[in-house]
């Protein structure tokens, strides 16, 4: 049972233009939703989060959106960089009740490349 | 500072032998949580430890088993490899307590293959 979904494997950008990154998720009990940035042989390292009372959140070129009701987010960069290129997680917190000890539910991943 | 560290990078197992994999967290992290990560998927959540004690476990067998030590260091334990077990097991810190755990910084990841 995949509750996170990342629908595309692959996505092909030029330089300077806009990458859009989608995730659905099934799990109306998750309540806040992370972005992970993954290059070969290195860990999963943080790049952006939300909060389920919050439909956007920026951080410099980077802007994750939340559609809490299509369950539904989706991270923007904006001008997209040719280091950008790697592989992009998003991943989600659940609260069922409690505190949700950080366990989390990751998507399948999508491989961003960044043309000059 | 160091972040998270894991040892080995890379082993080879046969099947039916035990494997154990390391890790330690970012200074000033108490929490240690474990992922799989098989080829062209997302990190699978195994399980969390806090204050030595497995607080959350992921859909694995018992097969899988962890532990962690009072300076925070884990050990993830898989007896009985299959092939299946083949994967980037991936470690991940974070500060615990009873507040919702948001950022994990994760290490560079173990790839273990099992022949």
């Amino acid at each position: 049972d995949q509750q996170v979904k990342q629908n595309s494997p692959s996505l092909s950008v030029q330089e300077g233009r806009i990458s859009i990154l989608n995730c659905d998720y099934t799990n109306s009990m998750f309540d806040y939703f992370l972005w992970y940035k993954k290059y070969p042989a290195e860990g999963p390292t943080f790049l952006i989060s939300i909060s389920s009372i919050k439909d956007k959140n920026e951080d410099g070129r980077f802007t994750v959106f939340l559609n809490k009701s299509a369950k539904h987010l989706s991270l923007h960069i904006v001008p997209s960089q040719p280091g950008d290129s790697a592989v992009y997680f998003c991943a989600a917190l659940g609260n069922a009740g409690g505190t949700s000890y950080g366990k989390l539910t990751f998507g399948q991943g999508t491989i961003l490349t960044v043309h000059p | 500072d160091a972040g998270v560290t894991q040892s080995p990078t890379h082993l080879i197992k046969t099947r039916g032998q035990q494997v154990t994999l390391r890790c330690s967290p970012k200074s000033g992290h108490d929490t240690v949580s474990w992922y799989q990560q098989a080829l062209g998927q997302g990190p699978q959540f195994i399980f969390q430890y806090y204050e030595e004690e497995e607080r959350q476990r992921g859909n694995f067998p018992d097969r899988f088993s962890g532990h962690q030590f009072p300076n925070y260091s884990s050990e993830l334990n898989v007896n009985a490899l299959l092939l299946g077990d083949s994967a980037l097991y991936l470690c991940a810190s974070s500060f615990g307590g009873q507040a919702v755990i948001t950022e994990a910084f994760f290490g560079q990841g173990t790839r273990l293959t099992v022949v």
